[in-house]
């Protein structure tokens, strides 16, 4: 029972350097999530899929992109990583197509990434 | 202007030491209100889904109840395993498709 299953757990970038977070889930959810977590903020939501084959601008999406390779996958990518984006990242999905709603989010575990 | 505000940032109980936590929101309008439970270098995890005022839901410890303007989480005679930081969400009925998160409250439960 994997569930949401986040790749690597732990990241150290310099300025300028670019690397892709990786997100898969074995629970054939529909919609999935990508959400920045930093100290004294609450959860931030970058870009989620709402379906296989799409994908839509959260509320932060700046500095990042996303690719749905997949109903299992979903990746994000920083081209060019900056300090802004040291952050917490967690991958998250849900049975339902859509946003973020009333459906309970099944949460990955996080990726700590660090910019220098 | 939706936001969410939790407090207090941290608690520290004597195991067994009833308490609540606050939620405070203000949205337009309200679709639902989400506890979640975060452990250290974990995920959040599903607590509770509250719709309307008055609404209250049980599990084990916990009991999440849920007013016009804020929700609490009470913890009844809590045990060590309960520490962690919970978090608290709301869902606006209209506008943005989003989850609006808190910050927060930190528990630790001493025994």
């Amino acid at each position: 029972n994997a569930g949401v299953t986040q790749t690597p757990k732990f990241q150290v970038l310099k300025t300028g350097q670019s690397m892709t977070l990786q997100c898969a889930q074995d629970m054939n959810h529909n919609s999935m999530y990508w959400y920045r977590q930093d100290p004294g903020m609450g959860l931030r939501l970058i870009y989620y899929s709402a379906s296989e084959g799409t994908t839509d601008k959260g509320e932060v999406p700046n500095g990042y992109n996303v690719s749905r390779l997949n109903k299992r996958e979903f990746s994000l990518r920083l081209e060019s990583a900056a300090p802004s984006q040291t952050s917490v990242y967690f991958c998250a999905s849900r049975p339902g197509q859509g946003a973020p709603t009333n459906e309970k989010l099944f949460f990955g575990s996080g990726t700590q990434l660090s910019v220098l | 202007e939706d936001q969410v505000t939790q407090s207090p940032e941290a608690l520290r109980l004597q195991e067994g030491e009833s308490s609540s936590l606050n939620c405070s929101y203000t949205v337009s309008g309200l679709r639902g209100l989400f506890w979640y439970r975060q452990d250290p270098g974990k995920g959040p995890e599903f607590l509770f889904t509250l719709y309307s005022a008055g609404e209250e839901k049980e599990k084990e410890r916990l009991k999440a109840t849920l007013t016009k303007k804020e929700s609490f989480l009470h913890i009844t005679a809590p045990k060590p395993e309960d520490s962690a930081t919970y978090l608290c969400a709301v869902q606006p009925q209209t506008g943005a498709n989003n989850l609006f998160f808190g910050t927060g409250t930190r528990l630790t439960v001493i025994p």
